[in-house]
């Protein structure tokens, strides 16, 4: 399958500070990516959908001026949360949509995620 | 409104087979995914059902049934590592994907 690299992978940071966080797609060109938010045992939690060229469409609740997504390019996208506090904890997990080719179906590839702790 | 719905937690004998159920309902359809999580990663993709009846990948096959808006997952032989989480989504009109929120799966000895 497509490959979707995530970085960093781990980061810990003061509250306060602002953490930003890459996602690209390797070997595909991605016009669509998605970031998502999951906490200890719980599913995934949509966070935005970013495209390329536009402004990112944020999911109901998601403050979008704390959670500041770019996608500059057709294989990156990157998300910057803004003046982290301690409940921003979580694990940050980006997704990129290949349309496929040839016959094959539309896919979301997952990036590795990134664990973020704001101390 | 739009909503899926899997088990919780399943537990399974290794070598044998468990079956994952997944009902949805979504604002039009256009596909039923499953992927699997392992503890601390991020999902990985296993399967994609668009048409009814059955997709078999060697040890995992995945059917769909539209009309009753079902799906599930069949994982056969099972092995020690296919203990993790089994997440089911659909693909809605607008091509965004509604999750589950995933069946974790205990594989015991």
């Amino acid at each position: 399958g497509a490959v979707v690299s995530q970085h960093p992978s781990r980061v810990i940071c003061k509250s306060g500070t602002s953490v930003k966080i890459e996602c690209r797609s390797l070997d595909f060109q991605a016009t669509t990516m998605f970031w998502y938010r999951q906490f200890p045992k719980q599913s995934l939690m949509l966070m935005a959908t970013s495209n390329e060229g536009s402004k990112a469409t944020y999911e109901q609740g998601v403050e979008k001026d704390k959670f500041l997504i770019n996608h500059a390019s057709l294989t990156l996208s990157t998300l910057t949360v803004t003046s982290a506090h301690p409940e921003d904890s979580s694990f940050y997990i980006c997704s990129a949509r290949d349309l496929g080719t040839g016959g094959e179906v539309e896919t979301q590839y997952f990036g590795p995620g990134t664990r973020l702790l704001v101390l | 409104g739009q909503n899926i719905d899997q088990p919780t937690e399943m537990t399974a004998t290794e070598g044998a087979i468990v079956q994952i159920n997944c009902t949805y309902q979504t604002s039009g359809f256009n596909g039923l995914f499953w992927y699997q999580q392992h503890a601390g990663e991020a999902p990985t993709f296993l399967s994609y059902n668009v048409l009814d009846g059955l997709e078999e990948k060697g040890r995992f096959s995945s059917f769909l049934s539209r009309s009753k808006g079902y799906s599930y997952l069949l994982l056969k032989e099972l092995q020690m590592k296919d203990s993790a989480s089994y997440l089911c989504a659909a693909m809605d009109s607008n091509y965004q994907l509604i999750w589950g929120a995933g069946t974790k799966l205990i594989i015991k000895p």
